[in-house]
């Protein structure tokens, strides 16, 4: 299987824990974004990354969050002290891209329940 | 702000039949429209995009419209088949911005 791999699927912390979540993307693939989806919502931008280089980050990212993708490979999110409100599912995406137009190949997510 | 809208949080169709999805967005610097279609427990999948340059792409049973001067896409399935029972999401975006902007989603579901 080829496709966007997310860990874990599923993360159920005590409000002001620190969570990991961890996306493996597509292996050609140089762009890598993440997304947060809330329930009712659609998925809503929080961070890009082209390559090792973090270009974008949403103003929902406050300093709680921090994303990291070494050597352009794998991706990690981490939220450190965690809120009722970081409830949500995580879905993280990658793109070949050389013409700007971005179709995003997503994978499962990971959902986050923060109690 | 919501600058991509989807009103219709559902919608449900006889097999067969067309299903047609709305969007509505705000922003005139939006250059490029993607539908993405959503099964539970899973990720969004890419359906079919358009370009502003043009007001209509065609993929099989799929097609998009896009009206620019009422900012306004729409989405047609034609037939409607139960495998299409899904939510399904429009997202826009800004030329040389790298992040999609999403609307809400419909649930759409086909009956038979």
């Amino acid at each position: 299987d080829t496709g966007v791999s997310q860990d874990p699927r599923h993360k159920i912390t005590k409000r002001g824990q620190n969570v990991t979540f961890r996306c493996d993307p597509i292996s050609e693939h140089n762009r890598l974004y993440w997304y947060r989806q809330t329930l009712g919502q659609g998925p809503e931008f929080l961070t890009y990354f082209q390559n090792e280089a973090q270009l974008e980050k949403s103003r929902l990212l406050s300093d709680r969050f921090s994303a990291e993708r070494p050597k352009g490979s794998f991706s990690t999110l981490e939220i450190q002290r965690t809120e009722q409100g970081d409830s949500a599912m995580y879905l993280c995406a990658s793109s070949l891209d050389p013409g700007g137009k971005e179709k995003l190949f997503f994978g499962s997510g990971t959902q986050l329940s923060v109690l | 702000d919501q600058q991509v809208k989807q009103n219709s949080p559902s919608l449900s169709v006889q097999e067969g039949r067309i299903s047609i999805l709305n969007c509505d967005y705000t922003n005139s610097m939006f250059d490029y429209f993607l539908w993405y279609k959503k099964y539970p427990a899973e990720g969004p999948t890419f359906l079919i995009s358009i370009s502003s340059i043009k007001d209509k792409n065609e993929d099989g049973r799929f097609t998009v419209f896009l009206n620019k001067s009422a900012k306004h896409l729409s989405l047609h399935i034609v037939p409607s088949q139960p495998g299409d029972s899904a939510v399904y999401f429009c997202a826009a975006k800004r030329e040389g911005a790298q992040k999609l902007v999403f609307g809400q989603g419909t649930r759409l579901t086909i009956n038979p």
